[in-house]
């Protein structure tokens, strides 16, 4: 099946600074998507992006399926960063493979 | 606005017991999803369903069973608890290959 790796497994950052997280597949998807677990254990949808890039705020994602990576850009970051930033991967079956997780703190 | 709810934030029970996790979607999602996450392991599948009545095992199946009995609802069961089963479950919807969305998770704890 596809496999999904994070990297780097964790991450400590200065309020402020700037940060890149890497999500590789093993495998053509059909999408992706960016996710952060929030401290209280919710995940919240950040992107959703097959291919490409998008961008919300202080947060943007590109995607390139031809080369089978995502990355997700944090930029001047805050405490409320902080969390663990999932990649999940759709591969054509109902099932969605998860990323083991990119662990963040941000520190004020 | 998607909303994925589940009955629970926390839950403590017995061992033995009989347990029931509920989830309900508002968004006419054909699929639903059941996970466990634990530290160092991720995210892992239970079970799924993508239509009423329909269910496929995941990942990790063993010791639960599922019930969706209407299309906004998917229901775990614990048919007997263990504490091996003290875990994060996680419930998730999504229309078919797209975007996944997820409850706000139940923290189980097995005594």
């Amino acid at each position: 099946g596809i496999q999904v790796e994070q990297s780097p497994p964790d991450l400590i950052l200065q309020e402020g600074a700037n940060s890149t997280l890497r999500c590789n597949f093993s495998d053509s998807v059909n999408n992706l998507q960016w996710f952060h677990q929030n401290p209280w254990g919710q995940l919240i949808n950040l992107f959703y992006i097959p291919s490409g890039t998008k961008q919300n705020g202080r947060l943007s994602a590109t995607t390139v399926a031809t080369e089978r990576y995502s990355l997700l850009y944090i930029s001047s970051s805050q405490t409320t960063d902080s969390g663990v930033y999932f990649c999940a991967v759709f591969s054509g079956t109902y099932k969605y493979i998860f990323g083991t997780g990119t662990r963040l703190k941000v520190l004020a | 606005d998607v909303k994925v709810t589940q009955s629970s934030r926390y839950l403590v029970k017995r061992t033995g017991e009989k347990v029931f996790l509920e989830c309900v979607q508002d968004m006419d999602h054909e699929n639903m999803f059941w996970y466990r996450q634990d530290p160092g392991l991720g995210l892992r599948l239970i079970y799924f369903s993508y239509d009423v009545k329909m269910k496929e095992k995941g990942d990790i199946p063993e010791g639960y069973s599922v019930s969706r009995e209407k299309k906004e609802r998917f229901s775990l069961i614990l048919e007997s608890a263990s504490t091996n089963q003290t875990s994060m479950y996680l419930c998730a919807s999504s229309k078919q290959g797209v975007e996944q969305y997820f409850g706000p998770g139940t923290r189980l704890t097995v005594t």
